[in-house]
């Protein structure tokens, strides 16, 4: 079946541009994270999402970073006024529930600001 | 919250021998403890999970050991291979509540051949 999916895979944006980032979960998954990689770096939790209840966004980095997610569907990432330390690979996960199952990550969008 | 240590942080082995990563997690209520591999840019991907209710387990080359009195859990990769080489990150997360799973830094590990 299908994966994950993440668009774009590419993304460079000017210093001070919005970017809107995606993620398809695998059907059927009702949690969903996001978590942002620097280069040499590991995972640094940005957001997660489980079913119908509050999301935790106790990981964004600034009110400049948001994220929707529409029932258990599609998810976005919005980076508002993009900076260059914004730079980074920005991988998405989705399981089965929150917590005790294996994460199926995203193949990542890089994203460039310039 | 939970926070979990993960040591070293570069690992260089000659192959065909052992290699070993070690994590600490703070909370004691955590009882699900997965390793991902992510190999040069790619995505990570499980290799082997951990559940609190047994102290060992293994899959061919890799093992993982769980110490719930301690709180530390360790990889065990033996009879290591070029293609071992990559970035392990170990994580630590439980049922009930929220569920986030906090993952350690990673460790970089290098086979040589």
């Amino acid at each position: 079946g299908a994966g994950v999916s993440q668009s774009p895979s590419n993304k460079v944006t000017e210093k001070g541009k919005d970017v809107e980032l995606r993620c398809d979960p695998i059907s059927g998954h009702t949690a969903l994270y996001w978590y942002r990689q620097r280069l040499g770096q590991g995972l640094e939790f940005l957001i997660y999402f489980q079913g119908n209840s509050a999301p935790d966004k106790s990981g964004l980095p600034s009110d400049r970073f948001s994220a929707e997610r529409t029932g258990e569907s599609v998810s976005t990432l919005t980076i508002q006024r993009t900076q260059q330390e914004d730079s980074a690979v920005y991988l998405c996960a989705s399981s089965l529930a929150a917590g005790i199952y294996e994460q199926y990550f995203g193949p990542g969008t890089r994203l460039t600001v310039t | 919250g939970e926070n979990v240590e993960q040591h070293p942080s570069t690992l260089s082995v000659q192959e065909g021998d052992s290699a070993v990563i070690k994590c600490t997690y703070s909370d004691s209520a955590s009882n699900y403890f997965p390793w991902y591999k992510q190999e040069l840019g790619k995505r990570p991907q499980l290799i082997i999970d951990i559940r609190s209710n047994v102290g060992e387990k293994k899959d061919q080359r890799i093992a993982v050991t769980l110490n719930k009195t301690a709180k530390h859990f360790s990889l065990h990769i033996t009879e290591t291979q070029p293609e071992d080489s990559a970035v392990y990150f170990c994580a630590a997360s439980k049922t009930g509540g929220y569920q986030k799973v906090t993952f350690g830094i990673g460790t970089k590990l290098q086979v040589i051949p």
